[in-house]
């Protein structure tokens, strides 16, 4: 069972917006903001998309956005494209016990 | 270009060793953290450990400390993962990463493409 919790699927039409969640608790998530999230296509390596709950790496399109507010983390990717069909990934600080925490993942399908 | 390449994976019996690899290039290795995640078939991510740049510190997670140890070669750019008395729930994809900022909560920026590891039961 994974530390964080992520809805095990979400979907959007194309040019619509996708909101995905990921809930931990004050001794992560809501204790940093050091929240990351990652894209994965199948057979793929994970990719950083979301550093630091908001910041995007250079080259990751700016449909890609993330929140924080309290426990709960959010993804949200606006103006979807066939592309960000993926498996995507929250990641959190865990503190010095855990160092790094995952959700379980969340599949977007963009019917 | 930051390029991340494991080796060492394949299938090894309950009990037995193995020794994980990752060839770093395109970046100054010795200035960064370095960290091992696994990712079991069909599941999700599992952080496994992480060592300073110095090489001095490593930390685990709780399901392999005391039976993996991590460690790092500056002059071949090279991380490793010694893996020991393994066990069915071991068996993942292992992906080294870059940490990028203050190693204990920093960011993995880039990831290698994974070497899968089979322990047989």
């Amino acid at each position: 069972q994974s530390a964080l919790t992520q809805p095990p699927s979400a979907s959007g039409s194309p040019g619509q917006s996708v909101t995905i969640s990921c809930t931990g608790t004050r001794n992560d998530i809501g204790g940093y903001n050091y929240v990351s999230w990652y894209q994965q296509h199948p057979g793929r390596a994970p990719r950083l998309i979301i550093y630091e709950v908001n910041e995007r790496p250079s080259g990751v399109p700016d449909r890609f956005s993330g929140s924080k507010s309290g426990n709960t983390a959010s993804l949200t990717v606006s103006g979807l494209q066939a592309e960000d069909e993926a498996e995507y990934y929250c990641s959190s600080f865990g503190g010095f016990n855990n160092f790094k925490v995952f959700g379980g993942g969340t599949k977007l399908t963009v019917l | 270009e930051v390029h991340l390449v494991e080796s060492g994976g394949g299938l090894v019996q309950r009990g037995g060793s193995l020794r994980l690899s990752c060839t770093a290039s395109g970046f100054t290795f010795d200035i960064y953290a370095m960290s091992w995640v696994r990712q079991a078939p069909g599941k999700g991510l599992e952080w496994v450990s992480l060592i300073l740049n110095s090489g001095t510190v490593a930390y685990y997670g709780d399901s392999v400390k005391g039976r993996f140890t991590i460690s790092r070669d500056q002059s071949s750019k090279t991380l490793f993962l010694q893996m020991n008395s393994l066990r069915a729930d071991d068996s993942a994809v292992y992906y080294c990463a870059r940490v990028v900022g203050m190693a204990a909560v920093g960011t993995y920026d880039f990831w290698g493409q994974g070497t899968l590891v089979t322990v047989a039961s």
